[in-house]
Order: structure tokens, then C-alpha cells, then sequence
């Protein structure tokens, strides 16, 4: 059993639409979540990290972790064609990370 | 400002040859990762060095596999006799601490291709 758990997709919705991405994890010790973002043959971008439970947001990103559920995840508010890409879910263990497996999101205009 | 850079972006190579690509991190960032990333997979990691000192080796890495580190700088990767299987995208990352947490940036990656 992998470690972090996430739906590859692919994920297709209008533009304008409110995106919701998700993960699971198995290891309570984890306690930095972090959202990437990559571009089809680049390498992958922080968009956002939270430390242990809660929200946080950032313009049209929001992101969520429930420690209790092992849950964590990532809404896009007004979603743009330029959205499009595979969004990776990652955990901190130990100073290097444990990657979901991506999910391929194509935002329609 | 200049990112995480990685050299060749691209290596085609026979089966059985060595290959050896380098990463050149952020300057001011003491700790520089290894990744593996196959077609519709997550990145998987391959190990970290935190100046010139390797910190930790996955157990994806195998006795082909060599990585350094000389003078803290860049890094090299070096696949040995490689095979069909090595085939992938290989991406670093360098990191600064802010307080716990790591913030990772990553380069574009090398993809390999092993025919």
C-alpha cells in the first residue's frame, strides 16, 4: 500500500468551474502538505503548504488537511484553461517527500 | 534570478551504456534532492545531500546508481550499465529551511530514454 493515495484522472471541467482535488495518506507522523503543480514536461511548482490541520487560501487556491481522516485537499475557485495541468499532492517525511501519484486536470474554455 | 538548472534536458542511450547528468541548485540552498518521475507516476525519491554530506539513499537506489555532491555545489547523477526500466524523467530540487519546513524548487528534469 502506497503511502499518500490520489485519483489520477483524468479530471475535465468548463472554465469557470470550482475544481476539487483530493489525497489520502496512511502515515499520521506526516505533518507538511503541500500542493504542486506541473506542466506537462516541466518540473513540478509549490503552489501551496499547510502545516498540519486546518485552511489555508491563497487568491483562487484553497487548501485543506483533516489529520483525523487522513484527508487532505485542494479547491479551485474560477477555474481557467491555464489551470490545466497535474496537480501532485505531497507530504514531508523526514526532509524529502512523498509524492501522490498526480491528477490531470483540463480546464475547457 | 536563476532556478534549479539540469544538464542534458534530454539523453537518448543504448542499453548497457553509463549516463551522467548534473543539477546546479539554487546558490544559496544547502540541500539539493534527487528524484525519479516515470510516465503518470508521482516523483519518487532517490536521495538527498545536505552540503557536500549524502543524508539518505532510497532503496530505489541501486548499486548502478551513484550520486555526488563535491564541494557542496552542484550534483551529479550517474547511472551505471543502464537498463530499459531506468527510463524516466529524472528531476532535482534544491531547499532552504524556513524554521521546520523545506521548501523544495525543482528543475525542468532529464529525461532519459534507455533503447
Amino acid at each position: 500500500q502506497k503511502e499518500v493515495e490520489q485519483d489520477p484522472g483524468p479530471l475535465s471541467v468548463p472554465e469557470g468551474a470550482i475544481v476539487s482535488l483530493n489525497c489520502t495518506y496512511s502515515n499520521s507522523a506526516f505533518q507538511y502538505f503541500m500542493w504542486y503543480r506541473q506542466y506537462s514536461r516541466k518540473g513540478p511548482e509549490l503552489l501551496m503548504y499547510t502545516y498540519s490541520s486546518g485552511n489555508k487560501e491563497d487568491g483562487r487556491f484553497t487548501a485543506q488537511v483533516d489529520k483525523s481522516s487522513k484527508y487532505i485537499s485542494l479547491f479551485i475557485r474560477d477555474s481557467q484553461p491555464s489551470d490545466s495541468a497535474t496537480y501532485l499532492c505531497a507530504m514531508s517525511k523526514g526532509g524529502k517527500l512523498i509524492f501522490g501519484q498526480g491528477t490531470e486536470l483540463s480546464v475547457k474554455p | 534570478d536563476t532556478g534549479v538548472s539540469q544538464d542534458p534536458r534530454h539523453k537518448i542511450t543504448k542499453r548497457g551504456q553509463n549516463v551522467t547528468f548534473r543539477c546546479d541548485p539554487i546558490s544559496e540552498h544547502n540541500r539539493l534532492y534527487w528524484y525519479r518521475q516515470t510516465l503518470g507516476q508521482g516523483p519518487e525519491f532517490l536521495t538527498y545531500f545536505q552540503n557536500e554530506a549524502q543524508l539518505e539513499k532510497s532503496r530505489l537506489l541501486s548499486d548502478r546508481f551513484s550520486a555526488e555532491r563535491p564541494k557542496g555545489s552542484f550534483s551529479t547523477l550517474e547511472i551505471q550499465r543502464t537498463e530499459q526500466g531506468d527510463s524516466a524523467m529524472y528531476l532535482c530540487a534544491s531547499s532552504l529551511k524556513l524554521a521546520d519546513f523545506y521548501e523544495q524548487y525543482f528543475g525542468p528534469g532529464t529525461r532519459l530514454t534507455v533503447t
